[in-house]
């Protein structure tokens, strides 16, 4: 079956943009995480949502961050006014409910900020 | 709060002999360990996960040994292949909370 989609596949953008990155989970997942992975490094959590309860958002890094997720399928991390720092690869991952279910990764946004 | 410490950082390793990743979890709740893969440019992919109700599960040559009272649990992999060389991660979780990643380990199989 198919499995997580993320677009799209690569973004560059200016600084002081804002841009948008979809996520399209497995069907039936109903969690739904995202990661930001910077060159070389480890996987920086950002939100997590789960069914119809109010997400986890603990990890976004500033306000300029947001997410939605949308019938509880789709999900959209917006990022208004882009800096430098925002360039990483932005990973979706989806998984049954429940915080102690195998994550399953989508290949990730490499969005770079110019 | 949480937290999952993962060692080494780096490992370089002959082809044919085996590595071992360690990870330290500090959340006693935690009760579900996956084991993540990822190959330079992919996505990170689940190769093997353990429960708290066992002490080692297998899959082939990739093996995963949890101590829970110690907190700990290892990653095996055994006849390593240069098609290992990759980043590793582990992770803890329980039913109430996300994973906690632990920071990475770089193995490289040289042949």
């Amino acid at each position: 079956g198919a499995g997580v989609s993320q677009s799209p596949s690569n973004k560059v953008t200016e600084k002081g943009k804002d841009v948008e990155l979809r996520c399209d989970p497995i069907s039936g997942h109903t969690a739904l995480y995202w990661y930001r992975q910077s060159l070389g490094q480890g996987l920086e959590f950002l939100i997590y949502f789960q069914g119809n309860s109010a997400p986890d958002k603990s990890g976004l890094p500033s306000d300029r961050f947001s997410a939605e997720r949308t019938g509880g399928s789709v999900s959209t991390l917006t990022i208004q006014r882009t800096q430098q720092e925002d360039s990483a690869v932005y990973l979706c991952a989806s998984s049954f409910s429940g915080g102690n279910q195998p994550q399953h990764f989508g290949d990730g946004t490499r969005l770079s900020i110019l | 709060g949480e937290n999952v410490e993962q060692h080494p950082s780096t490992l370089s390793v002959q082809e044919g002999d085996s590595a071992v990743i360690k990870c330290t979890y500090s959340d006693s709740a935690s009760n579900y360990f996956p084991w993540y893969k990822q190959e330079l440019g992919k996505r990170p992919q689940l190769i093997i996960d353990i429960r708290s109700n066992v002490g080692e599960k297998k899959d082939q040559r990739i093996a995963v040994t949890l101590n829970k009272t110690a907190k700990h649990f290892s990653l095996h992999i055994t006849e390593t292949q240069p098609e290992d060389s990759a980043v590793y991660f582990c992770a803890a979780s329980s039913e109430t909370y996300k994973y906690i990643f632990g920071t990475g380990t770089r193995l490289k199989v040289l042949a």
